[in-house]
């Protein structure tokens, strides 16, 4: 089955710091990626998603690039700031079916930057 | 437009009882999910529904029921609860684009906890 692998947290790092949390995937066929972030008594908000290999998404300074031949999806941002402290969801839809049978989630990242 | 909501946002149970979670979208998506978040686990999917009147088993459908009489809301039942269903559940809803299914919408979460 699907199964979606990100680094386990908490990660913290300093204001300003570059920021890469990893997420590797399983999956049959050709999955849309996703991360979504959940702030703190939050639900899931989407940060950024690709559909296609060598797609890259970008949202409020993250990016992430679609890599098919390594099966990879890792987050990015050159300079985090405190209000980036979440947790972090790495999660796939391979549309297996035909059906929407929901996404495959790891397990998040919690991320704390201090100031 | 208030996207997606759930009520209650809270709520504690005793071993046995049961209690009904209401998940309500305003997006006209065809697609809804439940998913209940443990720490460590990431989300796992409970049920979901492609449609009015439909309903299929997800990851962990064991203890819970559900039921899509409308188009707009999505109800998940604890006939009687055990203390392994204390977690915190999330709706989400998603539409269906040309290329497959489209980013899920997440409500803010019912935090149940059952002694």
């Amino acid at each position: 089955g699907d199964s979606v692998t990100q680094m386990e947290g908490p990660v913290t790092l300093s204001e300003e710091a570059f920021l890469t949390i990893n997420c590797t995937y399983t999956a049959t066929g050709y999955p849309s990626l996703f991360w979504y972030v959940q702030y703190p008594g939050e639900g899931l908000q989407l940060l950024l998603k690709a559909t296609k290999a060598d797609d890259k998404g970008s949202n409020k300074g993250f990016e992430a690039t679609y890599r098919k031949e390594t099966t990879s999806f890792h987050l990015e941002k050159g300079s985090v700031q405190v209000s980036d402290s979440a947790v972090y969801f790495c999660a796939l839809n391979s549309y297996s079916g035909g059906g929407a049978d929901g996404l495959t989630f790891g397990k998040g990242t919690h991320l704390i930057i201090q100031p | 437009n208030a996207g997606v909501t759930q009520t209650p946002k809270f709520r504690v149970l005793k071993t046995g009882q049961s209690m009904t979670l209401l998940c309500a979208q305003d997006m006209n998506h065809e697609y809804m999910y439940w998913y209940r978040q443990d720490p460590g686990m990431g989300l796992r999917l409970i049920h979901y529904s492609v449609g009015e009147g439909t309903t299929a088993k997800g990851e962990v459908p064991d203890g819970y029921n559900v039921s899509r009489l409308k188009k707009q809301n999505f109800l998940l039942g604890l006939e009687s609860a055990a203390p392994s269903q204390t977690s915190v559940y999330f709706c989400a809803s998603s539409q269906v684009i040309t290329s497959g299914v489209d980013e899920q919408y997440f409500g803010p979460g019912t935090r149940l906890t059952v002694t």
